[in-house]
């Protein structure tokens, strides 16, 4: 079947403006995970889902950054008022179940320039 | 907190030479260790993880809880193992969110 999917691929935002990115899991998985991949700082972790709660968001750098999950399915990060920062691989995973030992199944990403 | 450290941003050397990726973590628990690998344009995958006591593509890795050491090794480097290599490891607390190091690029040259 089809991996994750992430929309855009590529975006490009002047500084101050709002983003939404999607995600697209893996049909029948239920946790969900957004990492952000930046020069210097590696693979961060920025939230978790299951199903559409979400347990742990304490990687969100701060509160301009928001995400939801609807119908146990796809997932919108949005990013308001954007800053240089920003820019970075957004990265959506999903696992089947979300237990400690689950493989996490990745998207090819979305880059996001803060112009 | 727990933290992962991958002292090498680059390890270069020649195809048929034996491969170490150094990986280790700080965590007082019993995690969940895993290495993934990202090749050229394409997507983040699932290299192996220590659980399973796996050789994928003739790598293997050892947790070593007296050193709080996962290296990746390889006894012959091949061209196409060129590639971004991370460790990554998850709290054996429930869920499965991975705190990942910040990467080894690997150059195999022929």
């Amino acid at each position: 079947g089809a991996g994750v999917s992430q929309s855009p691929s590529n975006k490009v935002t002047e500084k101050g403006k709002d983003v939404e990115l999607r995600c697209d899991p893996i049909s029948g998985h239920t946790a969900l995970y957004w990492y952000r991949q930046s020069l210097g700082q590696g693979l961060e972790f920025l939230i978790y889902f299951q199903g559409n709660s979400a347990p742990d968001k304490s990687g969100l750098p701060s509160d301009r950054f928001s995400a939801e999950r609807t119908g146990g399915s796809v997932s919108t990060l949005t990013i308001q008022r954007t800053q240089q920062e920003d820019s970075a691989v957004y990265l959506c995973a999903s696992s089947l179940s979300g237990g400690s030992g689950d493989t996490q199944y990745f998207g090819p990403g979305t880059r996001l320039t803060v112009l | 907190a727990q933290r992962v450290t991958q002292p090498e941003k680059l390890l270069s050397v020649f195809k048929g030479a034996p491969v170490e990726l150094k990986c280790n973590y700080s965590y007082s628990g019993s995690p969940e260790l895993f290495w993934y690998v990202q090749y050229s344009r394409q997507r983040l995958q699932l290299l192996l993880r220590h659980i399973s006591r796996e050789s994928i593509k003739g790598f293997t890795a050892d947790l070593n809880k007296g050193e709080t050491s996962f290296h990746l090794k390889k006894p012959f480097a091949q061209e196409e193992d060129s590639a971004m290599y991370y460790c990554a490891l998850s709290l054996n607390s429930g869920y499965s969110t991975l705190t990942f190091g910040k990467g080894t690029m690997l150059l195999v040259s022929p």
